[in-house]
């Protein structure tokens, strides 16, 4: 198993409501990256985290928002949830180098549910 | 931007034969190319990569190959077991985003 780890691992939400994710990275990862997977699709990039900052954006609208601390652990937060955001929500940790990350390793998701 | 595609999307195969599953980029800036494998229900697992300077590399009974000038790469499992059924996700990155695959559901029939 990887070092990374999420919460909470489930969670139901109405729409319209607000949801926050947390993510905590494998030591020595600096990079959080977070996708969405719905159910038999692949991850789709939900955005980027790198030395506190959002360092790159999938197509997602601005009611997904993220923040990473100084530990590089990273929140997600969904604000006016719909229906089409039940999905399971993962993070991936990775080591950043001089701009460039590629291995990631994933947190175990978080499974989100809105009615 | 980058597109993947994956192939076939399941699969099913007998105990001990071999497996291939294919993908295809079309950022040719791509140098990296992952293999991830999610059980039901768990994380995708990082079981294989490759980066751009090589055209194979070998685990075990996992290889990937790629073709660069093709902007193709594969996964190929010989001796398949029952334990390696599970779906199976390529990804190539674009920019600072890694795009997946939609995923090949393997089958392996004990």
């Amino acid at each position: 198993e990887t070092g990374v780890t999420q919460s909470p691992t489930h969670l139901i939400k109405t729409r319209g409501q607000q949801v926050t994710l947390r993510c905590s990275s494998q030591s020595g990862h600096n990079t959080v990256s977070w996708y969405q997977q719905a159910l038999g699709q692949g991850p789709q990039f939900i955005f980027q985290y790198y030395r506190e900052e959002e360092n790159g954006r999938g197509n997602f609208p601005p009611r997904f928002s993220g923040l990473q601390f100084p530990n590089y652990s990273s929140e997600l937060n969904v604000n006016a949830l719909e229906l089409d955001d039940s999905a399971l929500y993962l993070c991936a940790s990775s080591s950043q180098v001089s701009g460039t990350s590629y291995e990631q390793y994933f947190g175990p998701g978080t499974r989100l549910t809105v009615t | 931007g980058e597109n993947v595609e994956q192939h076939p999307s399941t699969l099913s195969v007998q105990e001990g034969d071999s497996a291939v599953i294919k993908c295809t980029y079309s950022d040719s800036a791509s140098n990296y190319f992952p293999w991830y494998k999610q059980e039901l229900g768990k994380r995708p697992q990082l079981i294989i990569d490759i980066r751009s300077n090589v055209g194979e590399k070998k685990d075990q009974r996992i290889a990937v190959t790629l073709n660069k000038t093709a902007k193709h790469f594969s996964l190929h499992i010989t001796e398949t077991q029952p334990e390696d059924s599970a779906v199976y996700f390529c990804a190539a990155p674009y920019n600072n985003d890694m795009r997946f695959g939609a995923g090949t559901r393997l089958t392996v029939k004990p």
